[in-house]
């Protein structure tokens, strides 16, 4: 079946540094989706992205969708302590969504 | 306010113990999902319902069981709990289609001894 992979599965940088996170689809995607889960709370979306080499910013996020629509990335800059919880992507090509495994970030002041 | 509830959110039983986890959406959408979260497997899909008396599995069904009676109400059957089932379980909504962003219900973190 369809499967999504992200890695890395845990990253601690120092605050200031970069971050980048990817997602691996085994089959094309119609979208890719972001989603960001605090320490001790729920996902929550942050960001679609549906043509193929799409790039979308959001301050300091930067989200990038494939050439083949098979992968995506999140990039952060100058990460800040209130960036760290968990960042899921997750596809699909239909009503369901296929969620990665996550990326753990934590930042240390 | 859009939001989905759920309840309870914190539940420690026994194994064997029938429990039902409630989850409830006011944004009229037609798709609910049931995921579980573990440390290191991310989030999986337990059960789908594209809209009312219409569920189907999702990658991790077994032990569980849903019902879809009215569109704002997705419940969470665990007919006989046991400890492979303690988790974070997450309850979703959102619009029929692949390019609608999901909402998630705040958690149930379950125990079950």
């Amino acid at each position: 079946g369809q499967q999504v992979m992200q890695i890395p599965q845990y990253q601690h940088v120092q605050e200031g540094e970069d971050f980048t996170t990817y997602c691996n689809s085994s089959t094309t995607l119609s979208n890719i989706q972001w989603y960001k889960q605090r320490p001790g709370g729920h996902p929550v979306f942050l960001i679609q992205l549906v043509k193929s080499g799409e790039v979308k910013k959001q301050k300091r996020l930067t989200f990038q969708f494939g050439e083949a629509k098979k992968n995506s990335s999140l990039h952060i800059t100058a990460t800040q302590t209130t960036d760290v919880g968990t960042y899921f992507c997750a596809g699909g090509n239909t009503d369901k969504l296929i969620f990665g495994t996550g990326t753990r970030l934590q930042v240390f002041p | 306010e859009a939001q989905v509830t759920q309840n309870p959110r914190y539940l420690i039983t026994v194994t064997g113990k029938k429990l039902t986890v409630t989850c409830s959406q006011n944004m009229n959408h037609e798709y609910m999902s049931w995921y579980r979260q573990d440390p290191g497997l991310g989030l999986r899909q337990i059960y789908y319902s594209m809209n009312v008396e219409v569920t189907d599995k999702g990658d991790v069904p077994e032990g569980y069981k849903v019902s879809r009676k009215e569109k704002r109400n997705f419940p969470l059957i665990l007919e006989s709990p046991s400890p492979n089932q303690t988790s974070l379980y997450f309850c979703a909504s959102k619009y029929r289609g692949p390019s609608y962003e999901q909402y998630f219900g705040p958690g149930t973190r379950l125990t079950v001894t």
